[in-house]
């Protein structure tokens, strides 16, 4: 199945600071990708979609000015936490749909943000 | 897409079978229901997905009722591994297929 990788897996930051996170598609061109936020014990919550050489779709209450998400190739979508404050801390997890053989959602293993 | 509720929790013995019902009663009729599984701190994971028959793969097997209302997870002999957070959820087929409400899932424990 297809290959989905997340980097980093872990970063603590200070508090205004802007961080970046990789996803990338190891197998298979993704014109979608789709990421995720997890805060502990909860359920995943998706926060936008991203479009290969277009721009995000963000979800209803996720700051796109926050959440900077940029879709430069077929295999790799990057999501930016900027100003990050310790209520961004979170897990975040993208993903790629892959219609055909598979029909299925590939999840990246997650990274997870610290914000001191 | 159509919601969908699960129990929260539920405990097996290892070995035995496990069965996770899931309803969803406003399925459409082009809606798939799929199931992923969490374990901890780590991305879902897919398990199986069903239009209106049964399936099954070397994971699982999925039981959709006849009015396709409500479906259950059969994880035919759990092992201490298969401890995780499992999620049904329907969706259609398109490119917004990825696009999945996650409910609170059922957070399944199997005990030694």
């Amino acid at each position: 199945g297809a290959v989905v990788s997340q980097h980093p897996s872990w970063v603590i930051c200070k508090s205004g600071t802007s961080v970046k996170i990789e996803c990338r598609s190891l197998d298979f061109q993704a014109t979608t990708m789709f990421w995720y936020r997890q805060f502990p014990k909860q359920s995943l919550m998706l926060m936008a979609t991203s479009n290969e050489g277009s721009k995000a779709t963000y979800e209803q209450g996720v700051e796109k000015d926050k959440f900077l998400i940029n879709h430069a190739s077929l295999t790799l979508s990057t999501l930016t936490v900027t100003s990050a404050h310790p209520e961004d801390s979170s897990f975040y997890i993208c993903s790629v749909w892959v219609a055909g053989f598979y029909n299925e959602q590939f999840f990246g293993p997650g990274t997870r943000l610290t914000v001191l | 897409d159509a919601k969908t509720t699960q129990p929260t929790s539920m405990d097996c013995a290892e070995g035995r079978a496990a069965n996770l019902p899931c309803n969803h009663s406003t399925i459409s009729g082009n809606e798939y229901v799929y199931w992923y599984r969490q374990i901890h701190s780590q991305g879902p994971q897919y398990i199986i997905h069903g239009l209106k028959n049964n399936e099954t793969n070397e994971m699982a097997s999925l039981i959709i009722t006849e009015d396709r209302k409500s479906s259950t997870l059969i994880l035919p002999h759990a092992t201490l591994r298969d401890t995780a957070v499992y999620y049904c959820i329907v969706s259609t087929l398109n490119t917004n297929a990825g696009k999945s409400t996650f409910g609170d899932g059922t957070t399944l424990t199997v005990k030694p």
